[in-house]
């Protein structure tokens, strides 16, 4: 079972460098997240989708931007990296269960921004 | 808006010795709560949660919680950790109606053979 599958798993950018990093699920799942993981900081929202078509800002968006492709993809775009966004992030997925309501993870990209 | 405190940023364990990590939230109505573990160069993985029903929840490897609504707490326990359990532990709290869960900061733990 593949899960969530998120491409590339590094990177190392240069100031102002562009890239974007994707996210895949097989679960059928409705919900998509992406999250920033520093250290001390925990688990931060860069954005979401509730379903496919729909996207919304979570608590740290700035300096990204989204794209729910379709109901499995679900992309994160740096238009103008910073070293600030030197982090590892995680795409999940959820479903719309009420009783269940786990996030699936992926196993993260590394992102170096020097 | 919702906020989760972890107390213990870092816990240093020897194997055998009893376990417990605080979680505490702010928002008093409907919660969910999780305990999710990330392993050392892992991703996130779901270790117990509760939604309703019995307070005490058991969970994968010997992990359990107790959900105490009037202390808006859900600590984590384990009677006899081993090295294995080694990881970073994130409680995480979904309210309002909302789906969207918020983690705490996170507890290192370190489990020395």
């Amino acid at each position: 079972n593949a899960g969530v599958t998120q491409t590339p798993k590094f990177q190392v950018l240069k100031t102002g460098q562009s890239m974007t990093l994707q996210c895949a699920q097989d679960m059928n799942h409705n919900s998509m997240y992406w999250y920033r993981q520093d250290p001390g900081m925990g688990l931060r929202l860069i954005y979401y989708s509730a379903s496919e078509g729909t996207t919304d800002k979570g608590e740290v968006p700035n300096g990204y931007n989204v794209s729910r492709l379709n109901k499995r993809e679900f992309s994160l775009r740096l238009e103008s990296a910073a070293p600030s966004q030197t982090s590892v992030y995680f795409c999940a997925s959820s479903g719309w269960d009420p009783n269940t309501g786990e996030l699936f993870f992926g196993e993260g990209s590394r992102l170096t921004v020097l | 808006a919702q906020s989760v405190s972890q107390h213990n940023h870092h816990v240093i364990l020897s194997e055998a010795a009893s376990l417990e990590l605080g979680c505490n939230y702010s928002y008093g109505g409907t919660v969910n709560l999780f305990w999710y573990v990330q392993y050392p160069g892992q991703h996130l993985q779901l270790l117990l949660k509760y939604f309703s029903g019995d307070p005490l929840v058991k969970g994968i490897k010997g992990f359990e919680a107790e959900f105490i609504k009037s202390k808006f707490s859900f600590n984590l326990r384990k009677p006899s950790v081993q090295w294995s359990d080694t990881a970073e532990y994130f409680c995480a709290v979904r309210s309002g109606g909302s789906y969207i869960p918020t983690f705490g900061r996170g507890t290192s733990l370190i489990v020395h053979p």
